[in-house]
């Protein structure tokens, strides 16, 4: 089974920029893996920010963008907010299967 | 507006089989989409576990496979998730999702393997 990777954590200054990434242990992600970034805050159910590489659901901040960058998947945050501290999941698909990476913990300090 | 909601028992016997339901509301399941099944084991990652459209097509995690069936009633609009043989490590939150573009999940619901 195909891996895949994320940071584990990061940090970003309030008002700040920060991208995060998703990579396969497969080789370059692309759009046909239809790339989803799903945000988690503690003790809350997960929602989705990013579907199939850049779509934007209607409750996702302007302020979150997707994009496929140097053979990964990446989420950018552009302008930090302190709600915007969570845990960040990637999850691609393989031939309709999907897997999660592990997750990356955004810390806006 | 979609809704989606997790039923079943919240404790499961090691062994035994975890069965729960997703009652879909808001949207008929047999227009479209995959509908899934997600967990989270209490502090880890997610884990996607399986996907079914509602012309019977599934997708499983191969690390699952064997012991997973996820199942679809349209007439109740509603799908199923059944996970043989459990043990502790498959205690987790489960949720339910429409798997496609991952708009909708439901909000979980705790499921514990123990005796």
């Amino acid at each position: 089974q195909a891996v895949v990777t994320q940071e584990p954590s990061l940090t970003v200054s309030p008002g700040g920029k920060v991208t995060l990434t998703c990579g396969s242990s497969t080789g370059a992600v692309t759009s046909g893996q239809y790339p989803y970034w799903i945000q988690q805050k503690p003790g809350q159910a997960p929602r989705t920010l990013i579907y199939d590489t850049s779509n934007t659901h209607s409750w996702t901040p302007a302020r979150f963008s997707g994009s496929l960058l140097g053979g990964k998947a990446a989420l950018t945050l552009s302008g930090a907010q302190p709600e915007d501290e969570a845990e960040y999941y990637c999850l691609l698909s393989y031939s309709g299967v999907g897997v999660f990476g592990g997750g990356t913990k955004l810390t806006v300090l | 507006q979609v809704q989606l909601q997790e039923s079943g028992p919240g404790l499961v016997k090691p062994s035994e089989t975890l069965s729960l339901t997703c009652a879909v509301s808001g949207y008929s399941i047999s227009y479209d989409y995959y509908w899934g099944w997600i967990r989270q084991p209490p502090g880890k990652g997610l884990e996607w576990i399986g996907a079914i459209h509602h012309s019977g097509t599934t997708f499983y995690n191969p690390s699952l496979k064997s012991r997973v069936t996820v199942s679809i009633d349209t007439s109740k609009n509603q799908f199923s998730l059944k996970l043989r043989s459990v043990n502790a490590a498959d205690t987790a939150v489960y949720y339910c999702a429409r798997t496609q573009e991952l708009a909708y999940w439901g909000q979980g619901t705790l499921v514990t393997v123990s005796s």
